[in-house]
């Protein structure tokens, strides 16, 4: 199946700075999705982008949608402890009947 | 209040043990899936439904079944549990636009 490539691993930041992650694919999806996943829950989604070159925040996170439709960025900006948690990349197939996860880049935040 | 849950949360059995875990939605979505987490591995996707009835295998659908016969349920059913499956699962329900996570359950098969 198509696989998603998510850099880095992991992640050790002071609070304040800013973190960028990306993730990469082989093929082409239509839809990007950005999940937060706590310890002990479920991911919960945080950004959707729809078309390539799209640029969306929510607060301090801000996702792009890459132009050749193959790779996503997410960058928080000026973190906080509360953003620590797993940050997943994820493709949908069309109407979501499928999803492909990245394998997750771990965000820990030193306050 | 958009909901997925699943019960239970937590559960260790013994190998062989046929088990079932619930997912129930609340928000009349068609789509629902099955993921497991493993270290290493991220979410992978076990098995998916697009509507009542209609049910498919997903990445790693082995030793697996599921059925949805209602809308709202989804269970995930273990005939004969093996300790490679302990880890932790989640219930997902989704519409064309926008998917929710249940809370997870955890499994350890000894």
């Amino acid at each position: 199946g198509q696989q998603l490539n998510q850099s880095p691993q992991s992640m050790f930041i002071q609070e304040g700075e800013d973190v960028s992650m990306n993730c990469t694919s082989s093929s082409i999806f239509n839809t990007w999705l950005w999940y937060k996943q706590d310890p002990g829950e479920g991911p919960v989604l945080l950004i959707a982008l729809y078309k390539a070159g799209e640029l969306t925040s929510n607060g301090r996170l801000t996702a792009q949608f890459g132009i050749t439709r193959k790779d996503s960025f997410l960058n928080i900006s000026a973190s906080i402890p509360s953003d620590v948690g797993i940050y997943f990349c994820a493709g949908p197939s069309v109407g979501y009947s499928t999803l492909t996860f990245g394998k997750g880049t771990m965000l820990l935040v030193s306050p | 209040e958009a909901q997925v849950t699943q019960n239970p949360r937590y559960l260790i059995t013994v190998t062989g043990k046929k088990l079932t875990v619930t997912c129930s939605q609340n928000m009349n979505h068609e789509y629902m899936s099955w993921y497991r987490q493993d270290p290493g591995l991220g979410l992978r996707q076990i098995y998916y439904s697009m509507n009542v009835e209609v049910t498919d295998k997903g990445d790693v659908p082995e030793g697996y079944k599921v059925s949805r016969k209602e809308k709202r349920n989804f269970p995930l059913i273990l005939e004969s549990p093996s300790p490679n499956q302990t880890s932790l699962y989640f219930c997902a329900s989704s519409s064309p636009t926008e998917q929710y996570f249940g809370p997870g359950t955890r499994l350890t098969v000894t």
